[in-house]
């Protein structure tokens, strides 16, 4: 069955810091990847997206991330971290029944300190 | 930009209810989710809707229906509330014509059945 694993559920940093948040996927083809940010009181917004090429995408507010076939990995980065960048982040994988079916992993709350 | 706009951003029912959450975008999209966001869990798919009076289930769509009569509105529907239904409920449409378009996410409703 396709998952989607984020083994840290909070993470704090300073601002300034460089930020790395895992994501590790359970499926069979080729998947499609995303990374949404929620932040507080707010809906999901799309960071950036994978489905096939360059294995290194870049998204908005400075984040990127890269996709690692062989660790079945998707990590989130970011070279420094700004005070507005605390939220919760999801990390997703299209699922079986096409592109309807985004199966979620539970979440990275990050927090950053000044 | 895309806008999807759920009616409200707070919901307080009691057991037995019948509830209704109203969701509309205004970028003519075919397809629109409901999701529920758990602590821990992330976001499960309740129900999606394909076309208007389409409609797929989700991963967890027990105690929960749907409506899509206009194309810009979906409606979650909890026929008889009950405590465990108390959660935050994300609505999201996408286009469907590229495989690969993002989901655009409403800021959620915060229902609490006492």
């Amino acid at each position: 069955a396709q998952s989607v694993t984020q083994p840290d559920i909070h993470i704090t940093v300073s601002e300034g810091a460089s930020l790395e948040l895992r994501c590790n996927y359970s499926y069979g083809a080729t998947p499609y990847l995303f990374w949404y940010v929620q932040s507080p009181g707010q809906g999901l917004q799309l960071l950036l997206k994978y489905f096939s090429g360059d294995t290194l995408v870049q998204g908005i507010k400075g984040f990127e991330a890269e996709f690692k076939r062989s660790q079945s990995s998707f990590n989130l980065r970011k070279p420094s971290v700004h005070w507005s960048d605390a939220a919760e982040y999801f990390c997703a994988v299209r699922g079986v029944g096409g592109y309807n079916k985004l199966i979620f992993g539970a979440g990275t709350r990050l927090a950053v300190h000044p | 930009d895309v806008k999807v706009t759920q009616s409200s951003r707070y919901l307080v029912k009691r057991t037995g209810e019948k509830v209704f959450l109203e969701c509309v975008q205004d970028m003519d999209h075919e397809n629109m989710f409901w999701y529920r966001q758990d602590p821990g869990l992330g976001l499960r798919l309740i129900y999606f809707s394909y076309d208007v009076k389409m409609k797929e289930k989700g991963d967890i769509p027990e105690g929960y229906s749907v409506s899509r009569e206009k194309k810009e509105r979906f409606s979650l529907i909890l026929e008889s509330a009950s405590t465990n239904q108390t959660s935050m409920y994300l609505c999201a449409s996408r286009s469907g014509g590229l495989d690969n378009s993002p989901l655009h996410f409403g800021n959620g409703t915060r229902l609490t059945v006492t």
